[in-house]
């Protein structure tokens, strides 16, 4: 049972290019949620969805996008990357008991 | 405004000792919090979830939850080293949206 795998680890991007973060869980969840966190700081919610074809704003959304085609997968898009998106990136999920499981991470540097 | 509050610390002390650690949230309609402990470089990972007013007990961890006053609090008795991380509360707000302190670290000086 992998629970909620992001890949990439790591990754370096220079201004203005483009990505992707993966994020697949294996448990059926409905919820799903995409994080950042600033060195020293708490999680700031960047997009969550409640199902399949659903997604919503969290606090922080300006310069990302999101899609969920499928219960499992919750990819997280940044279009022109910029320094200030310079961050660790946290997928979770949540099953009925509002639970979150959190993915190992994605650590991206924009230079 | 949703917002989470805690003292980012850091807080120290020695080993065998009680940690306190507090979290007041700014919108009355929550009504799930959680708090989460994450060591440098790791995911967060669930210490406890606390729903109803009062006390909840897990092992060295008790959970402490006022809603008149929008406090939600962690004593870890008996610290050890072990416990020294990041310490995140969350609050659950309607709509499965989750919204996170910024975090107090704890350190257990053995």
């Amino acid at each position: 049972n992998a629970g909620v795998t992001q890949t990439p680890k790591f990754r370096i991007l220079k201004i203005g290019q483009s990505m992707t973060l993966q994020c697949t869980q294996d448990m059926n969840h409905n919820y799903m949620y995409w994080y950042r966190q600033d060195p020293g700081m708490g999680l700031k919610l960047i997009y969550y969805s409640v199902g399949a074809g659903i997604t919503d704003k969290g606090e922080v959304p300006n310069g990302y996008n999101v899609s969920r085609s499928t219960t499992e997968d919750f990819p997280l898009r940044l279009e022109l990357a910029a320094p200030s998106q310079t961050s660790v990136y946290f997928c979770a999920s949540t099953g009925g008991a509002d639970i979150q499981y959190f993915g190992a991470g994605t650590r991206l540097s924009v230079l | 405004q949703k917002e989470v509050e805690q003292n980012s610390g850091p807080l120290s002390v020695p080993e065998g000792a009680i940690a306190s650690l507090n979290c007041t949230y700014s919108d009355r309609v929550s009504q799930s919090f959680f708090w989460y402990r994450q060591y440098s470089g790791k995911s967060p990972e669930l210490i406890m979830s606390i729903y109803s007013n009062g006390d909840k007990e897990d092992g060295r961890f008790t959970a402490q939850l006022n809603k008149a006053s929008q406090y939600v609090s962690l004593l870890i008795r008996d610290s050890q080293p072990s416990d020294s991380a990041t310490y995140l509360c969350a609050v659950n707000y309607p709509g499965n949206q989750f919204y996170f302190g910024t975090g107090t670290s704890l350190t257990v000086i053995p």
